[in-house]
């Protein structure tokens, strides 16, 4: 049972566009939400995060949108840089910080020059 | 380094043999997470402690696989009789110590861990 779901396994992007990484989850008590990206051979690194009080984090070229809604987040790179080709996960935790993350099994973006 | 340390970065094991991952959290965080990596899969916790206690290990296998973090020195993982299906990279992550700030985990860089 995947309480965090990331659909695309992977997405190619021109350089210079806008990546747009959509992730769903079906947990209603998750209230924190984070994006981390990896590459090959290295730990996650912490991208960006967004608590569910908020609809929107922007953090340079990186936009994190939450539609609680809809269970639903997105975040959008722009623009898209070379550099930016990575494993992108979605992770989530409730209730507060100190609580195991749940993680989707990511999508792999390819940025193409 | 102020980062999230992990060694070995890999370690080889014969089936039967014990395998021991060893996690030091950055420095001023003193709760630790282990995840586990399956090749195509996202990281799924194992278990999270702080200083001498466990917190939550619903997600470690019941048998053969342990973890404490000492008052002092690292936070261990250890697997006993390790088999086939325990090849995977294990992370360790840590958060810092005061509660009322929510703070993202920070990584170490995993231990690959391979069975023959």
């Amino acid at each position: 049972d995947q309480q965090v779901k990331q659909n695309s396994p992977s997405l190619s992007v021109q350089e210079g566009r806008i990546s747009i990484l959509n992730c769903d989850y079906t947990n209603s008590m998750f209230d924190y939400f984070l994006w981390y990206k990896k590459y090959p051979a290295e730990g996650p690194t912490f991208l960006i995060s967004i608590s569910s009080i908020k609809d929107k984090n922007e953090d340079g070229r990186f936009t994190v949108f939450l539609n609680k809604s809809a269970k639903h987040l997105s975040l959008h790179i722009v623009p898209s840089q070379p550099g930016d080709s990575a494993v992108y996960f979605c992770a989530a935790n409730e209730h507060s910080g100190n609580t195991p993350l749940v993680f989707g099994k990511g999508t792999r973006l390819s940025v193409i020059a | 380094n102020a980062g999230v340390m992990q060694n070995p970065r890999h370690l080889v094991r014969r089936r039967g043999q014990e395998a021991r991952l060893r996690c030091s959290p950055m420095k001023g965080h003193s709760h630790v997470y282990w995840y586990r990596q399956l090749p195509e899969e996202g990281l799924k916790f194992m278990v999270y402690l702080q200083k001498e206690n466990i917190i939550d290990e619903s997600g470690m296998p019941k048998e053969r696989f342990s973890a404490e973090f000492p008052k002092e020195g690292p936070s261990i993982l250890r697997i006993q009789q390790v088999v086939r299906g325990d090849s995977a990279a294990y992370f360790c992550a840590s958060s810092p110590t005061d509660l009322g700030r929510r703070e993202p985990q920070h990584f170490g860089d995993g231990t690959r861990l391979s069975i023959l």
